[in-house]
């Protein structure tokens, strides 16, 4: 089954511990991305990636680290988490579509609460 | 920057009663517009791709158009089933930038 996966899907951690979300893609999808939907605000892109290797930020990226070594996996990294980081996480993926567009594919999203 | 803005936040809806969905947008260069249908607890899920104004396009009851300033999701006699959160996206060059979204209720 074509699919995006993160993990965890639930966590609950403190301030200053250092954790890892990870997203995998079985599709081939160039294309990755990070994003944290809050109350409001809607989505927010963290991170995006193109390609392996290849990273930028997005509109909100303090606080956070990417690494794109496989097409396949984008782990998003919290060096040291604050509250202000307590958000619903979506990993995407997408094809190259036309004019480079991305019709993205996401995954279930993990919760992540920092206290 | 480039900005979304969708109206209205909520929709309250009978079934059969078509309304429509609004989403603004400034982006200095537009790739595609989006859009994005949300179930509570999920990831969004894709709808559409709109390229350049005077484009529509369908899908069941949904019907998105899109202008040089603003797109619309129009529903047409909705049923339940399409209760969600209708998000709105825009990309400029590689970045993507959402709406807060529409929720929309279909009461039967």
């Amino acid at each position: 089954e074509a699919q995006v996966t993160q993990n965890p899907r639930y966590l609950i951690t403190v301030t200053g511990k250092k954790l890892t979300v990870t997203c995998s893609q079985n599709m081939n999808h160039e294309y990755m991305s990070w994003y944290r939907q809050d109350p409001g605000l809607g989505l927010r892109q963290i991170y995006y990636s193109m390609n392996v290797e290849v990273t930028d930020k997005g509109d909100v990226p303090e606080g956070y680290k990417v690494s794109r070594k496989e097409k396949r996996n984008f782990p998003l990294i919290l060096e040291s988490p604050s509250p202000n980081q307590t958000s619903l996480y979506f990993c995407a993926s997408s094809p190259y579509g036309p004019d480079n567009t991305y019709e993205q594919y996401f995954g279930p999203g993990t919760r992540l609460t920092v206290t | 920057e480039d900005q979304v803005t969708q109206s209205p936040e909520a929709l309250r809806l009978q079934e059969g009663e078509s309304s429509s969905l609004n989403c603004s947008y400034t982006v200095s260069g537009l790739r595609g517009l989006f859009w994005y249908r949300q179930d509570p607890g999920k990831g969004p899920e894709f709808l559409f791709t709109l390229y350049s104004a005077g484009e529509e396009k369908e899908k069941e009851r949904l019907k998105a158009t899109l202008t040089k300033k603003e797109s619309f999701l129009h529903i047409t006699a909705p049923k339940p089933e399409d209760s969600a959160t209708y998000l709105c996206a825009v990309q400029n060059d590689y970045k993507l930038s959402f709406g807060a979204g529409t929720t929309v209720t279909v009461r039967a």
